[in-house]
């Protein structure tokens, strides 16, 4: 089992609808969940991070946890061709900083 | 407030040579990682900096060293590179503290090795 799975896509969703994004781990220990969004041939750019159960809004983002379930989801609201996207979820693991992330979420807004 | 900075941004190397990447943490930031990034394998973690020391390193072989300043600069060595070693590499910064603070990534140095 890997430690942190992420449906590889590509997920197409029509402009303005709602994207939604998941992504499951396996260490129970984990404390901080981050989603990343990162374009073709870009670094990975923060657009959330999550450290309690529930929701958390930003804008057009809601990340939502579920420690219980291992599950961490993105939703993306109103989504715009300028979503079109891979989204990585990350997961703190360990000790320090090490970041853990799943293969990408490839996000398709289409017209 | 200028971002994580990463020098240089393209490298071609061959096989045999080694290779030095540099990166410079947002302003204030104590905490410097790396990750190597593949088609293959996705982005894994190699190793973390704070305050000089590594306080944690990924499954990567020796070839692969770092260190940080004084500054919180740091610079990740590749030596006796190989054909697999051809990848985005990619320094990400935090305040490093806990686990709450984030991660911000530099736009990364591509290596890559013929």
């Amino acid at each position: 089992q890997k430690e942190v799975e992420q449906n590889s896509g590509p997920l197409s969703v029509p402009e303005g609808a709602i994207a939604s994004l998941n992504c499951t781990y396996s260490d129970r220990g984990s404390q901080s969940f981050f989603w990343y969004r990162q374009y073709s041939g870009k670094s990975p750019e923060l657009i959330m991070s999550i450290y309690s159960n529930g929701d958390k809004e930003d804008g057009r983002f809601t990340a939502q946890l579920n420690k219980a379930s291992q599950y961490v989801s993105l939703l993306i609201r109103d989504s715009q061709p300028s979503d079109s996207a891979t989204y990585l979820c990350a997961v703190l693991t360990g000790g320090g900083n090490k970041l853990t992330f799943g293969t990408g979420t490839q996000l398709k807004v289409e017209l | 407030k200028a971002g994580v900075t990463q020098t240089p941004r393209y490298l071609i190397k061959t096989r045999g040579q080694q290779v030095t990447l540099s990166c410079s943490p947002i302003s204030g930031h104590r905490s410097v990682s790396w990750y190597q990034q593949t088609p293959g394998q996705g982005l894994q973690f190699l190793f973390e900096y704070f305050s000089e020391t590594q306080r944690n390193k990924g499954n990567f072989p020796g070839r692969f060293s770092g260190r940080q300043f004084s500054n919180s600069r740091s610079e990740m060595n590749v030596s006796t590179l190989e054909l697999g070693d051809s990848a985005l590499y990619l320094c990400a910064s935090s305040l490093g503290g806990g686990p709450r603070q984030p991660q911000h990534f530099g736009d990364g140095t591509r290596l890559s090795i013929l």
